[in-house]
């Protein structure tokens, strides 16, 4: 079954701290993995996608496929990275519907 | 260029009201798709439309029905509001495969 896990419901780390936001997948075939994120009072914005290999403020996240991974990483987080980040699995066929994690709340203190 | 726009944004319903959220983007996207988001869940979806006229359901279907009015309007009916469908209610638009996904702001429901 097509399933994402992220494990931690809030990470909370010190301004400076390296930050990872796990993201384990279960899928049978070739994944297209996202990152989401929801900042206060925002909506729903997509961070980033495996398939660009893009970074974007600062985050990066390397598909795994060995340890079904897809890990956000960022070396020194800053105040303004506090939100709710969503891991996303693309399901198969032709449509963008998308499996999400149940989220990871990063809070990050001064 | 508002994006997605979902109404209302706030509701409160009795057990066995009815009601319809709105969803309507300007973007000429082809798919659209509601989703709730509940906590330690995350976001699941109900039902979608990959394009005008078609619609299919999701992970959590029951207790609602949508409408594709046209490629710009999307809306999700509960019939018989039950309490379990207390819950924030995002709709979403995207162009054909590989694309991100655009989301409303989102409507939260209460159903007492």
């Amino acid at each position: 079954a097509q399933r994402v896990t992220q494990p931690e419901k809030l990470l909370s780390v010190f301004k400076g701290a390296p930050v990872e936001l796990k993201c384990n997948y279960s899928y049978s075939g070739s994944p297209e993995l996202f990152w989401y994120v929801q900042y206060s009072r925002q909506r729903l914005q997509l961070l980033l996608r495996h398939i660009s290999r893009e970074s974007i403020k600062g985050f990066t996240a390397d598909l795994n496929k060995g340890e079904t991974s897809f890990h956000l990483k960022k070396p020194f987080a800053q105040e303004e990275d506090s939100a709710m980040y969503y891991c996303a699995l693309k399901e198969g066929g032709a449509t963008n519907k998308l499996i999400f994690g149940t989220g990871t709340l990063l809070a990050v203190q001064p | 260029n508002a994006g997605v726009t979902q109404t209302p944004k706030f509701q409160v319903l009795k057990t066995g009201q009815s009601m319809t959220l709105q969803c309507a983007q300007d973007m000429n996207h082809n798919s659209m798709y509601w989703y709730r988001q509940d906590p330690g869940m995350g976001l699941r979806l109900i039902y979608y439309s990959a394009s005008e006229g078609t619609t299919d359901k999701g992970e959590v279907p029951n207790g609602y029905n949508v409408s594709r009015l046209n490629k710009r309007e999307f809306s999700l009916r509960l019939e018989s509001a039950a309490p379990s469908q207390t819950s924030v209610y995002f709709c979403a638009s995207s162009r054909p495969v590989n694309e991100k996904l655009f989301f409303g702001s989102g409507t939260q429901l209460s159903v007492l």
